[in-house]
């Protein structure tokens, strides 16, 4: 059964290094997300990406993140200048298209740990 | 905005006693609802939804949900589980045309034998 994999599951870093979380969407899905969960908080929806560009993003989602499909595989979130506050789960997600008939296929999570 | 609440973050139970995990929702527009769980280590799957129609939903693993409008919840219920059924299970809603699932804070079910 196709998934959605994420690496690596794990990622120590620096306050105000830079990050790049990585996304394999299941290959024929068109629509691509990413949602954080900070540790005993809600699951939040962070942006979502159709036809290489963001179709819909959170407040959350400010200038210190952005995402890019670089090749036909991969969906990855950087974040520029890592905050303590940033340190959480990162999950992707990708689905056939927006509508509610199709469903989100979520990765493992990556979580994220900033010193 | 949409808002969900899920009041119960851990929910113990015995193995084969029924269980319900509460889901309340906050939405001015209509909602699609959905229940996620998430099994150790692994990522959100979806455990069933309710877009229109048949107000009472079903899992293949005996899971149901009942979209409940007055009340605006969507409460999730099964009535004998199991050890496998240990998990974190996220609630969640979606505004109609958005793309984005909006997730209450999730609640852990562990089953004592």
């Amino acid at each position: 059964e196709p998934e959605v994999t994420q690496t690596p599951s794990h990622q120590v870093t620096q306050m105000g290094q830079e990050v790049i979380l990585r996304c394999v969407p299941i290959s024929n899905h068109l629509y691509f997300y990413w949602y954080r969960q900070i540790l005993g908080q809600k699951v939040e929806f962070l942006v979502s990406f159709y036809n290489n560009e963001i179709s819909e993003k959170s407040e959350i989602f400010d200038d210190q993140f952005s995402v890019e499909r670089p090749d036909g595989s991969n969906f990855t979130l950087k974040i520029r200048s890592t905050k303590l506050e940033d340190s959480a789960m990162y999950f992707c997600a990708s689905s056939l298209d927006w509508s509610s008939y199709n469903e989100q296929f979520f990765g493992p999570g990556t979580r994220l740990t900033v010193l | 905005a949409q808002s969900v609440t899920q009041l119960d973050s851990q929910v113990p139970v015995f193995e084969e006693a029924p269980v319900e995990l509460r889901c309340n929702y906050s939405s001015s527009v209509s909602v699609y609802l959905f229940w996620y769980v998430q099994y150790p280590n692994q990522g959100l799957q979806l455990l069933l939804k309710y877009l229109s129609g048949s107000t009472l939903v079903e899992s293949i693993n005996g899971f149901e949900a009942e979209f409940n409008k007055s009340q605006t919840s969507f409460h999730l219920r099964k009535p004998s589980v199991h050890i496998s059924d240990t998990a974190e299970y996220f609630c969640a809603v979606r505004k109609q045309g958005a793309q984005k699932l909006v997730f209450g804070q999730g609640t852990r079910l562990t089953i004592n034998p």
